[in-house]
């Protein structure tokens, strides 16, 4: 059974880079004909997709937030990351990576991590 | 961006009622929609896609219907495992995909 899990840092500075890990076990990210996703909730409020990348590295982001986000794999230890550049409190939320049950397509999201809390303050 | 207006943002309920949920897009998505389930301190789960395909393992009280830009989720007797907040996503634009705002569901 596919599981994802989150990990990080839970404090970031403002103007820092947020960095976040997604572990994936029970499928190869490599092998796997999938988009790795991730998805973000402040506190109290409602979802937001920020982008998701192919097993091939092609990437689609959120345009609300691509010029600050880089989502990349490593394929030698089976995760996936999320890194934002020069965050500020607004990014505060709990970050889910997730996976669409069906392949080559980034749709909807059967998978989810228990997701990660980062909150930024100085 | 299509934007996704949930209604009602909150809705109370007792068990045993029948509850529908509304999601209207901002244009035509076709029946590339989910819905999903979310509780305090969860993940969200899913529940429905392509608008009305259950997921498996989802009890069949749980029921979506339609198709361009208007949605709903019924719940056709909420049991005490539903309270929770609902939320709509379009997949039919990935520039970006969107939510909906949710709906709480909470005991009357």
């Amino acid at each position: 059974q596919l599981q994802l899990q989150e990990s990080g840092p839970g404090l970031v500075k403002p103007s820092e880079t947020l960095s976040l890990t997604c572990t994936v076990s029970g499928a190869s990210i490599s092998r796997s004909s999938h988009y790795w996703g991730w998805i973000r909730q402040p506190p109290g409020k409602g979802l937001e997709w920020i982008g998701s990348i192919y097993y091939s590295g092609t990437t689609y982001y959120n345009p609300s937030l691509k010029s600050r986000v880089t989502i990349s794999l490593d394929t030698s230890k089976n995760q996936f990351s999320l890194k934002l550049r020069s965050v500020t409190a607004a990014d505060t939320a709990v970050y889910y990576c997730v996976r669409p049950g069906i392949m080559a397509t980034i749709g909807y999201f059967d998978f989810w991590g228990q997701g990660a809390l980062v909150t930024v303050s100085s | 961006d299509i934007q996704m207006t949930q209604s009602p943002s909150t809705l109370s309920a007792s068990v045993g009622d029948r509850v529908t949920i509304t999601c209207r897009a901002s244009q035509s998505i076709s029946n590339l929609l989910a819905w999903y389930q979310q509780k305090p301190g969860k993940a969200p789960k899913l529940l429905i896609y392509k608008a009305s395909s259950l997921e498996s393992g989802v009890p069949s009280r749980f029921s979506g219907t339609g198709s361009g830009t208007e949605f709903t989720l019924t719940i056709s007797s909420l049991q005490p495992d539903d309270f929770a907040t609902y939320y709509c996503q379009q997949y039919s634009d990935f520039s970006p995909l969107t939510f909906g705002g949710g709906t709480n569901v909470e005991i009357k």
